[in-house]
């Protein structure tokens, strides 16, 4: 139990593009998701809470307008990288969490964000 | 400032115990310590987690001291598969928490 898939795991795409990753919690509901960023050789880096229903809560530093985030199910989130550059390349990873354990978060297997 | 130090990386051989350190001498009577790790290229797995008591799973034993400002990750006989990045951190559990990830200790199991 308590698979979260992602979607693309690999993208490439051009300078200015638009990228949606979606984010689904396969066998549990999650009523709170989050969505981490990972450049080579470093640390996973929070970048948002994104809670159903309701808008996401951002760290300080993280664009909101351009990294668009959608809970539109307690089963789905999505996070769209709005006109894309090349120092947005990166890991984005996302996990949910599950019951009440506030710590035990199960993390899915990422999607490697490549901009030309 | 971080709340957790961990040793950059450590070595283990194959079949041994690995035995991976972390320091949280500041952590309050409140937080919880949490082990997770990631494997290369991979989204970062639960291990274990606990308050003051040890703890053990399927995958690890969790050895906190009395005091509460260290604690062990313990894998009793580790394989090739328990090369990673291990994450200590410590958070509190009321519910709207967020895990901070540090640096990590990056074990290595020498074949």
């Amino acid at each position: 139990g308590a698979v979260v898939s992602q979607h693309p795991s690999r993208v490439i795409c051009k300078s200015g593009t638009s990228v949606k990753i979606e984010c689904r919690s396969l066998d549990f509901q999650a009523t709170t998701m989050f969505w981490y960023r990972q450049f080579p050789k470093q640390s996973l880096m929070l970048m948002a809470t994104s809670n159903e229903g309701s808008k996401a809560t951002y760290e300080q530093g993280v664009e909101k307008d351009k990294f668009l985030i959608n809970h539109a199910s307690l089963t789905l989130s999505t996070l769209t990288v709005t006109s894309a550059h090349p120092e947005d390349s990166s890991f984005y990873i996302c996990s949910a969490r599950v019951g009440r354990v506030a710590g035990e978060q199960f993390f899915g297997p990422g999607t490697r964000l490549t901009v030309l | 400032d971080a709340k957790t130090t961990q040793p950059p990386s450590m070595d283990c051989a194959e079949g041994r115990a690995a035995n991976l350190p972390c320091n949280h001498s500041t952590i309050s009577g409140n937080e919880y310590v949490y082990w997770y790790r990631q494997i290369h290229s991979q989204g970062p797995q639960y291990i274990i987690h606990g308050l003051k008591n040890n703890e053990t799973n399927e995958m690890a034993s969790l050895i906190i001291t009395e005091d509460r400002k260290s604690s062990t990750l313990i894998l009793p006989h580790a394989t090739l598969r328990d090369t990673a990045v291990y994450y200590c951190i410590v958070e509190t559990n009321f519910g709207n928490e967020k895990l901070t990830f540090g640096t990590g200790t990056r074990l290595t199991i020498i074949p």
